[in-house]
């Protein structure tokens, strides 16, 4: 069965440190998206990637960078890591049909 | 820009009550409307969806009717169960955002044996 996975899924690191969230779809799917889910604010979009070597920014993509190689790959990294961006982040894949199918997501504490 | 506005939670309810989580949004153009459920430690999970005017979305006796002309997309169900509670978010993908989703702040259901 077709999959998105998102490692680590607990992460704890300290102010400056940069990090990387993997994510890896088996859907075959073009569109990949990172969101962030806050208390109060739902998910917001942080980047978005329609396809191979393409990467948008979203909403909130200050402090944060991806980047596209292949199908089947988007790491979100930070570069700089702040305790503003302890959040929990989710990855996702969609089809034109805009549907999307979310990854389990990976807790982010920044001490 | 697009967004959208759902009712504060939480929502408390007993068993085999009727749920209503009211979702309105403002776009431009023809948005396609959905509801997520996230279940505690885990991602979303499309509940329904719905692409265009008077289309009416249903899902494991969930449902929820596009309305262009109240902008909103409510969700509702006939006889919650304990199993439902979740935190449920209402969201639009239009043409300000291509495919990505705009969410909602999300609603919790807390139902009660």
């Amino acid at each position: 069965d077709a999959e998105i996975t998102q490692s680590p899924r607990h992460k704890i690191t300290e102010t400056g440190r940069q990090v990387t969230l993997a994510c890896h779809q088996t859907w075959n799917h073009n569109n990949m998206f990172w969101y962030r889910q806050d208390l109060g604010h739902g998910l917001r979009l942080i980047h978005y990637s329609y396809g191979v070597q393409d990467t948008n920014k979203g909403e909130v993509s200050d402090g944060y960078s991806v980047s596209r190689s292949n199908t089947e790959d988007l790491p979100l990294t930070l570069e700089s890591a702040a305790s503003s961006q302890t959040s929990v982040y989710f990855c996702a894949t969609g089809d034109s049909g805009y549907e999307q199918y979310f990854g389990p997501g990976t807790r982010l504490t920044v001490t | 820009g697009d967004s959208v506005t759902q009712m504060e939670g939480p929502v408390t309810l007993s068993e085999e009550a009727f749920l209503t989580i009211n979702c309105t949004y403002t776009a431009t153009g023809y948005p396609s409307l959905f509801w997520y459920v996230q279940y505690p430690g885990e991602g979303l999970q499309l509940l329904l969806k719905a692409t265009k005017a008077d289309d009416k979305g249903s899902n494991k006796g969930f449902e929820a009717t596009y309305r262009k002309e109240t902008t909103s997309f409510h969700l509702e169900k006939g006889s919650v169960q304990v199993s439902d509670s979740a935190v449920y978010f209402c969201a639009l993908s239009g043409s300000n955002s291509g495919y990505a989703l705009n969410f909602g702040k999300g609603t919790s259901l807390l139902v009660t044996p």
